[in-house]
């Protein structure tokens, strides 16, 4: 089956420092990724829908200066939180569309992000 | 916009009886609808979805049901087993290139 990857699976950073998430599609084209975020106990709360080769599409809400999102290539969508604060702590799950199946979301296995 | 409801948040049930997950969704041009499994800490996995011009869909243990005119669709899990206890989200999208709207999610304990 489709296979999502994303790295770093973990990462603490300090307060005011960046961070950047990878989200690659390892054997399917995705012209379409989703970058969710989902705190202890709740549902995953969709944050950016990425296309490749433009500009992403931010949810309500979602500081688009603050989570940065760059989808440079069919299987490559990075997320960077920038001047990361406690609050942006949460568990970051990014998911593909294989442009070849329509609809079905084939989904990474996270990154729980923990600002000090 | 869509808003998808699910019930109930909590289901605890005996090893071997049925469980049921039931979802509803506001808009009418959603067509397609997935169910995911989430265990914790993990990615959510897909376990079974359904197409709008579908009524009913089963694999194995698993099945979903979907009532257009209603607007609502259920998860039908049967023979339940310890590895069955998960979180489940029902969701929705009106398709291509669509974001999925989640359901809050339901927590299903299986009791030996």
């Amino acid at each position: 089956g489709a296979v999502v990857s994303q790295h770093p699976s973990r990462v603490i950073c300090k307060s005011g420092t960046s961070v950047k998430i990878e989200c690659r599609s390892l054997d399917f084209q995705a012209t379409t990724m989703f970058w969710y975020r989902q705190f202890p106990k709740q549902s995953l709360m969709l944050m950016a829908t990425s296309n490749e080769g433009s500009k992403a599409t931010y949810e309500q809400g979602v500081e688009k200066d603050k989570f940065l999102i760059n989808h440079a290539s069919l299987t490559l969508s990075t997320l960077t939180v920038t001047s990361a604060h406690p609050e942006d702590s949460s568990f970051y799950i990014c998911s593909a569309r294989d442009f070849k199946v329509v609809d079905t979301q084939y989904f990474g296995p996270g990154t729980r992000l923990t600002v000090l | 916009g869509e808003n998808v409801e699910q019930h109930p948040s909590t289901l605890s049930v005996q090893e071997g009886d049925s469980a049921v997950i039931k979802c509803t969704y506001s808009d009418s041009a959603s067509n397609y609808f997935p169910w995911y499994k989430q265990e914790l800490g993990k990615r959510p996995q897909l376990i079974i979805d359904i197409r709008s011009n579908v009524g009913e869909k089963k694999d194995q243990r698993i099945a979903v049901t979907l009532n257009k005119t209603a607007k609502h669709f259920s998860l039908h899990i049967t023979e339940t087993q310890p590895e069955d206890s998960a979180v489940y989200f029902c969701a929705a999208t009106t398709g291509t290139a669509s974001k999925l709207t989640f359901g809050t999610g339901t927590r299903l304990q299986v009791t030996l």
